[in-house]
């Protein structure tokens, strides 16, 4: 069945540093969301991509969505102790199918 | 606009027993999926509904059952609990069909198996 491989499993950063979590799946994604886990709560969508070699920006926040939809990466620029959580990609194969999520990159800034 | 609510929020049992966790979708949501999370595993995916309809199922054992009611919400059961079925299992609810549309969460129901 479709797997999602989501690295690093763990990033501590410094306050300022860039962060960067990478999303492989098994099979070839029809779109693939990103969502946020902060410490004791749920997920949060952050956004979808759909598109192939898709890029989209939030803020100090980058996407991407890889040419042959197999990959993604979220970029964070100049972390802050509010980017603190759990980062999860998520994807859809093509058809109806459900989403499944990576196994997440917990995220801890140190002040 | 109310959230995706779940009931019961935290719950004890002891191996053997069963539990039923409920979930109500935001208004006007027809898609319900349920995730069982835990600390190794993070989010797997147990069922989708889709008015009324089971439209996928994860890989979990037959102990795990689930329904949707004509007012979309849901409900997801667990018989002959185990140690291991102790986890986060959330809710979400989503407004589209097919392949499309972000999930929304619960809070999620903690289930603990003593």
């Amino acid at each position: 069945g479709q797997q999602v491989m989501q690295i690093p499993q763990y990033q501590h950063v410094q306050e300022g540093e860039d962060f960067t979590t990478y999303c492989n799946s098994s099979t070839t994604l029809s779109n693939i969301q990103w969502y946020k886990q902060r410490p004791g709560g749920h997920p949060v969508f952050l956004i979808q991509l759909v598109k192939s070699g898709e890029v989209k920006k939030q803020k100090r926040l980058t996407f991407q969505f890889g040419e042959a939809k197999k990959n993604s990466s979220l970029h964070i620029t100049a972390t802050q102790t509010t980017d603190v959580g759990t980062y999860f990609c998520a994807g859809r194969n093509s058809g109806n199918t459900p989403l499944v999520f990576g196994k997440g990159t917990r995220l801890s800034v140190i002040a | 606009k109310a959230g995706v609510t779940q009931t019961p929020r935290y719950l004890i049992k002891t191996r053997g027993q069963q539990v039923t966790l409920s979930c109500s979708p935001i208004s006007g949501h027809r898609s319900v999926s349920w995730y069982q999370q835990t600390p190794g595993q993070g989010l797997q995916f147990l069922f989708e509904y889709f008015s009324e309809t089971q439209r996928n199922k994860g890989n979990f054992p037959g102990r795990f059952s689930g329904r949707q009611f004509s007012n979309s919400r849901s409900e997801m059961n667990v018989s002959t609990l185990e140690l291991g079925d102790s986890a986060l299992y959330l809710c979400a609810s989503s407004l589209a069909g097919v392949n499309t549309g972000e999930l929304f969460f619960g809070e999620g129901s903690r289930l603990t198996v003593l």
